[in-house]
């Protein structure tokens, strides 16, 4: 069974500090790499996404993918309180599949 | 505009009873989903539907079944609600292609009482 995992949390971190959250995957062949956010009572929007090794960077989100140690991670520089959220990883498969496995989601918490 | 839409937004309802979700999407996407979210937030996919084939999530009950008149809707029948059937069900679209992304709905809170 294909598997993404990632800690569950909370993570707190203080205003301005750089949140690093971290997702593994248990499908060697996986193709490709999302990152979503999540409010609370709201649906998941897309941050990022990343296919190959090595950082990808977007304003204050930067996804580092390694495949080869098979994990991804979100990091967030210059936390605010907005960021405060849950943040899933999802992986595509390989086999052609196009349907993600999403990982249990970790929650976020930036306080002032 | 509104890129997936879903209808109701809360829904309450007895055991025992059918319902349906209603779900749009004007992206012009191939292919469109239904999630479940638990009360841990987990995310599972239920069920995968393009104009080629119906992908099912073998852990679905089939009280569970979707049907799409056209390629810009699909939607959720329940037969039968249990208490578990409580969650929060998102619909969600994408192209096909592994590397998309998927847009989702806002979500429908359902409470079986």
């Amino acid at each position: 069974q294909k598997e993404v995992e990632q800690n569950s949390g909370p993570l707190s971190v203080p205003e301005g500090a750089i949140a690093s959250l971290n997702c593994t995957y248990s499908d060697r062949g996986s193709q490709s790499f999302f990152w979503y956010r999540q409010y609370s009572g709201k649906s998941p929007e897309l941050i990022m996404f990343i296919y190959s090794n090595g950082d990808k960077e977007d304003g204050r989100f930067t996804a580092q993918l390694n495949k080869a140690s098979q994990y991804v991670s979100l990091l967030i520089r210059d936390s605010q309180p907005s960021d405060s959220a849950t943040y899933l990883c999802a992986v595509t498969p390989s086999g052609g599949s196009y349907i993600p496995t999403f990982g249990r989601g970790t929650s976020l918490i930036v306080h002032p | 505009d509104t890129a997936v839409s879903q209808t109701p937004k809360y829904l309450v309802t007895q055991m025992g009873n059918d319902k349906s979700i209603k779900c749009e999407q004007n992206l012009g996407h191939d292919t469109m989903y239904w999630y479940k979210q638990d009360s841990k937030k987990f995310l599972k996919i239920m069920f995968s539907y393009n104009n080629k084939e119906l992908i099912i999530n073998e852990t679905v009950p089939n009280r569970f079944s979707p049907k799409s008149p056209d390629k810009a809707h699909l939607n959720l029948h329940i037969n039968s609600l249990e208490l578990g059937d409580s969650a929060v069900y998102f619909c969600a679209s994408s192209q096909v292609e592994a590397t998309d992304t998927q847009y989702f709905g806002p979500g429908t809170r359902l409470t079986v009482l």
